[in-house]
């Protein structure tokens, strides 16, 4: 079935750098690919999303990627700041009658 | 806030016996989700509800069950429960069915099985 596998697991990176997250999903049909983040004690939030008719989307300092041809989409956050230590989860999605498929998270810590 | 209320939101409990945990959906949405969060571990997908019906079903035991009434409310009955049911359970819910809507999260509920 439809995996979704999440690299890394943890990454550490200086106040002010910029963070990169990877995702790589099996199934060629996958057309919607979202990012959520976990805040400490919360729930996931959605941070951004992107379908597979888009190459690229940004948000202020976050964006994501796709590439569909490798099957991968990544996460970038630009000059990082300390709110941005979280968990954040990818997922992909063959669509709406279909569930969505989680990748395993990445803990970013933002170091001061 | 999400919009999302989860109650309640810590539990404690023993092995084998039965709780209760609860859900209300954004005003609106139609469709609510159950995941469980064990300790550093991913979203694991329970199950899903659509206006009262069951839609998706995921890695849901068998002893675990759920329900969404007539208000689009929803009820997660945890039954049997062993040490390693302790997890955060969370409840989202979204307009549509689905999965390519945005989800929205409760804060969830922290159970403890002692």
């Amino acid at each position: 079935g439809e995996n979704v596998e999440q690299h890394p697991s943890t990454l550490s990176v200086q106040e002010g750098d910029s963070a990169v997250i990877k995702c790589t999903y099996s199934d060629s049909a996958s057309n919607y690919f979202p990012w959520y983040k976990q805040e400490l004690g919360k729930g996931p939030q959605l941070i951004i999303d992107i379908r597979s008719n888009v190459g690229e989307k940004k948000d202020q300092r976050i964006a994501v990627t796709l590439n569909k041809t490798a099957k991968h989409f990544s996460l970038h956050i630009t000059e990082t700041q300390p709110e941005d230590s979280a968990v954040y989860f990818c997922a992909a999605s063959k669509g709406s009658n279909y569930q969505l498929i989680w990748g395993a998270g990445t803990k970013l810590i933002i170091k001061p | 806030d999400s919009g999302v209320t989860q109650t309640p939101k810590h539990l404690i409990t023993a092995t084998g016996q039965r709780v209760t945990l609860r859900c209300s959906p954004r005003s609106g949405d139609l469709s609510v989700y159950w995941y469980q969060q064990s300790l550093d571990q991913g979203l694991q997908f329970l199950i899903q509800y659509y206006n009262g019906e069951e839609r998706a079903k995921g890695n849901i035991l068998e002893r675990f069950s759920a329900q969404q009434f007539p208000d689009l409310h929803s009820e997660l009955n945890l039954s049997s429960l062993e040490l390693g049911d302790s997890a955060l359970y969370f409840c989202a819910s979204s307009v549509g069915g689905g999965s390519d809507e945005k989800l929205f999260f409760g804060s969830g509920t922290q159970l403890s099985v002692l």
